[in-house]
């Protein structure tokens, strides 16, 4: 799981809460990603982003929001709008070179198993 | 848009045979492809990548994949299976002429279980 930590390791949200998914990284990465696990569908991408303070929706991003202050941290809410949020939650990160290809490596952190009460 | 299938939901093998887990993509560029490997409760570990050249690939723990760009291809192998291989297996793929979201997109998933 390399230099991505993500806290907490299980969370519980009632109906009607926002929770919150931390996802951080020494690895110096641009780039970094959010996806959701769901058991026989893989991985879909919910959000990512490139740069600091820039980010972009992904495949099923409805019901979620980031925020991309710091280079480092890249935390992901999980809104009351987002009606079925039980899943296994992974926040990946890659290099992103400039002035060329990359092949953009993602390495991922260990998840958040987010449950509905 | 760019699609990865995994047409085998479990691969059963025995300890010490050679094991094949099977991928094939879609993309309308050149592929970059992924195998990474998921342990219960935990993120995913990158195996191997193909970018360009030799189409044989290796990887970490002894695995290695074989690009066929003719049958869209990307089998990931390893010749004697160990219990430990035991975990789910992901392929995933990003068109190389996507060069803004740059995310990749995973197949389903295939369980691979060895047999002491």
């Amino acid at each position: 799981d390399g230099g991505i930590t993500q806290s907490p390791k299980y969370l519980f949200r009632k109906e009607g809460q926002n929770v919150t998914l931390s996802c951080e990284q020494n690895l110096n990465h641009d780039a970094m990603y959010w996806y959701r696990q769901d058991p026989g569908q893989g991985l879909r991408l919910i959000y990512y982003s490139q740069i600091v303070n820039d980010f972009q929706k992904g495949d099923i991003a409805e019901g979620y929001s980031v925020s991309r202050e710091k280079k480092e941290s890249f935390p992901l809410t999980v809104t009351s709008a987002q009606k079925n949020p039980t899943a296994f939650y992974l926040c990946a990160s890659s290099i992103r070179r400039a002035g060329g290809p990359s092949t953009d490596t993602q390495y991922f952190g260990p998840g958040t198993r987010l449950t509905v009460l | 848009a760019q699609s990865v299938a995994q047409p085998e939901d479990q691969v059963n093998v025995a300890e010490g045979n050679p094991l094949t887990v099977k991928c094939t993509y879609s993309v309308s560029g050149n592929p970059y492809l992924f195998w990474y490997v998921q342990y219960p409760n935990r993120g995913l570990q990158f195996l191997l990548k193909y970018i360009t050249g030799d189409n044989l690939v290796k990887g970490s723990y002894g695995f290695e994949a074989e690009f066929n760009k003719s049958q869209t291809s990307f089998h990931l192998k390893k010749p004697s299976a160990l219990v430990s291989d035991s975990a789910l297996y992901f392929c995933a793929v990003r068109d190389a002429e996507d060069t803004g979201r740059r995310a990749l997109t995973f197949g389903s998933g295939t369980r691979l279980q060895v047999q002491p």
